[in-house]
Parts: structure tokens; sequence; C-alpha cells
């Protein structure tokens, strides 16, 4: 069974530009999980989505948004880029992330790097 | 405010010792304690987990202790191997759902 994947694996943008990131579930999951790793931060959670809704969001500005496909993939979007958005961005999946102990897996992530 | 609090934030052991790692968190609604180990280059993996209604858990050579009044839970790592080298990281969500709050990871280097 495949993981989660992430494409693309490494993005280079400048200042003002937008972005797009996409990621594919494990093949059953529905819930998808956007997390933003820095040095600084470390592992802060963006929004999860489930059967195409958003079920639950952190603390980060609008100019972060996401959304999932009736497939259950996920892109994440970030406008009007800032150089403090420079980070790891891992994409994580579970079958339905509404049930105690269920096991969430994250994907590899994209480095996105704001010049 | 950062509600779990991950000491240290870094640890040399030798190889078969033990390392401990020690977590803290603040919101009593919280009720589902993951560890995760994150290599370079890979996102973070699930280790093992706990839940408040059990004190400790055993999987392997990781346990997790967990002291619901003191509202703290800790990881250790027996007979560290050099594989073993990697950031781990607490983490703490209220009941069902994948919104985790982490703690800020700590660096272990297993030495041969």
């Amino acid at each position: 069974k495949a993981g989660v994947t992430q494409t693309p694996r490494y993005l280079i943008k400048t200042r003002g530009q937008q972005v797009t990131l996409s990621c594919s579930p494990i093949s059953g999951h529905r819930s998808v999980s956007w997390y933003q790793q820095t040095p600084g931060q470390g592992l802060q959670f963006l929004f999860e989505y489930f059967s195409e809704t958003q079920r639950n969001k952190g603390n980060f500005p609008g100019r972060f948004s996401g959304r999932q496909f009736s497939n259950s993939r996920s892109e994440m979007n970030v406008s009007t880029l800032e150089l403090g958005d420079s980070a790891l961005y891992l994409c994580a999946s579970s079958i339905t992330g509404g049930r105690p102990n269920e096991k969430l897996f994250f994907g590899s992530g994209t480095q996105l790097s704001v010049l | 405010q950062q509600q779990v609090k991950q000491s240290p934030q870094s640890l040399i052991v030798q190889k078969g010792g033990i390392s401990i790692i020690n977590c803290a968190y603040e919101n009593t609604a919280f009720d589902y304690f993951p560890w995760y180990q994150q290599f370079p280059g890979k996102g973070p993996a699930l280790l093992i987990a706990i839940r408040p209604d059990v004190s400790e858990k055993k999987e392997g050579r990781f346990t997790i202790s967990f002291n619901k009044s003191a509202k703290q839970f800790s990881l250790h790592i027996m007979d560290s191997q050099p594989g073993d080298s990697a950031t781990y990281f607490c983490a703490a969500s209220k009941a069902a759902g994948n919104k985790l709050t982490f703690g800020g990871g700590t660096r272990v280097l297993v030495k041969p």
C-alpha cells in the first residue's frame, strides 16, 4: 500500500507569490491534515479536511487555505507569500480522524523556500 | 501559548543505554498522547501512544509513562541503538481527531 504522497518535494518561490501544494492520502483514508514544521515554531497544525469539508482549523492567517476533493486528495494554498512561510509542509492522513487511537500517517513533506 | 513542553532539546546516549524524554501539558481536555519519531528528510512516524486511563504502555523497547495528576508523560527508549538516532516529538490531542499539539522535539543521538 502506498504511503502519503506529497508533491512537489521542493519548491522555491519569491515574496508575494502564491503556491499550491498537493497531497494524496493513503488509499481508503478520508481524513487529511496539514502541518507546518519550522525550526523556530516546531510542528503546528494548519487544518484538517474530511469528506471535502474543513473540520478543524489551526491559528494561521487566512492566506493559508486548503481544499479536499471527492477522491480525498487535498491541496493547500498559500497566497501572498512571506519570508516566514519558509517551512516544511507536512500532510497526514487517517481513515476517519474521528476515532480514538486512530493512527495518523505523515508524508515526507514539501520543503518551501520563500526568497 | 505552548501547550506541550518537551525536554530535553537534545540527548546523547551510549549504545545500550536508556533515553528518557519528558513532556508536560497544560490542557486537561487532552486525552490522547502519541509519540512520533522523525528521521531527516522524512515525515514523523507514530511510535507509540497512550490514553490517560493507563499509567504505562510498553511496545518493544519503547515505554510511555503517564502521570495524569502531574500532567506529565515520558518516553523511555531501552537498550538504545544507533538506528534510534532521530528527533522525537510528543504530542497531545482532544479525543479523536487529528489536531495534534506537538512538543518542541528532542534530538537523540545514540553513540556506538
